[in-house]
């Protein structure tokens, strides 16, 4: 079965400091990665994709993962937040038909 | 364009009662999908609707709970006799086929 860890469940982060927020997945199946966003009092939101093709996959607002096949991870950088940024992310692998999702980092950004 | 929809927002209900939870996807989303988010805990899948064939049930934690998908649209989740353990936000996603998901808001449960 799929899996897939979120290391740390809270990161607080400066603003305007870089981020990294940490996602591994068992390599047991085809790789489809996501990473979803939930702000405060919102519905969960798509920030980004890896399907095939290139490794690096970026957002429109500043985050980028990596897809690192030889460590199973996948993990989500900024390279400056902002406080708009605080919310719960969610790394989340497997086919289009379900989805396996880790538990969560809340990032809290520190003025 | 709308997104997915759910309803009720929130659901406060007695333990052993039976509780109906709806979803409307996007319209022209062939796959739906019902996943539960316990508190400190990530997202559990429960069930994933495509088109005509058979749901993937694999996800639903007992036989309390069941869903069903009416004209390849609308799906209601019901959890029949309702226990704490049950208190959850329940959350519903679509798709176009093989793209990716959009969810809606959740509605979050809470059995006493």
């Amino acid at each position: 079965a799929q899996s897939v860890t979120q290391l740390d469940s809270q990161v607080p982060v400066f603003e305007e400091a870089p981020v990294e927020l940490r996602c591994n997945y068992s390599s047991s199946v085809s790789v489809y990665l996501f990473w979803y966003v939930q702000y405060p009092n919102q519905g969960l939101q798509l920030l980004l994709k890896y399907l095939s093709g290139s490794t690096l996959v970026e957002s429109i607002n500043g985050f980028e993962a990596e897809f690192n096949k030889s460590q199973t991870s996948f993990h989500l950088r900024k390279p400056s937040v902002h406080i708009s940024d605080t919310a719960e992310y969610f790394c989340a692998g497997g086919g289009h038909e379900k989805l396996t999702f880790g538990t969560g980092t809340r990032l809290t950004i520190i003025p | 364009g709308a997104g997915v929809s759910q309803s009720p927002s929130n659901k406060v209900t007695e333990k052993g009662k039976d509780v109906e939870l709806r979803c409307d996807p996007i319209s022209g989303h062939t796959a739906l999908y019902w996943y539960r988010q316990s508190l400190g805990q990530g997202l559990e899948f429960l069930i994933y609707f495509q088109g005509n064939s058979a749901p993937d049930k694999s996800g639903l934690p007992s036989d309390r709970f069941s869903a069903e998908r009416t004209g390849g649209s609308v799906s209601t989740l019901t959890i029949q006799r309702t226990q704490q353990e049950d208190s959850a936000v329940y959350l519903c996603a679509s798709s176009p086929p093989g793209q990716s998901q959009y969810f809606g808001p959740g509605t979050r449960l809470t059995v006493l």
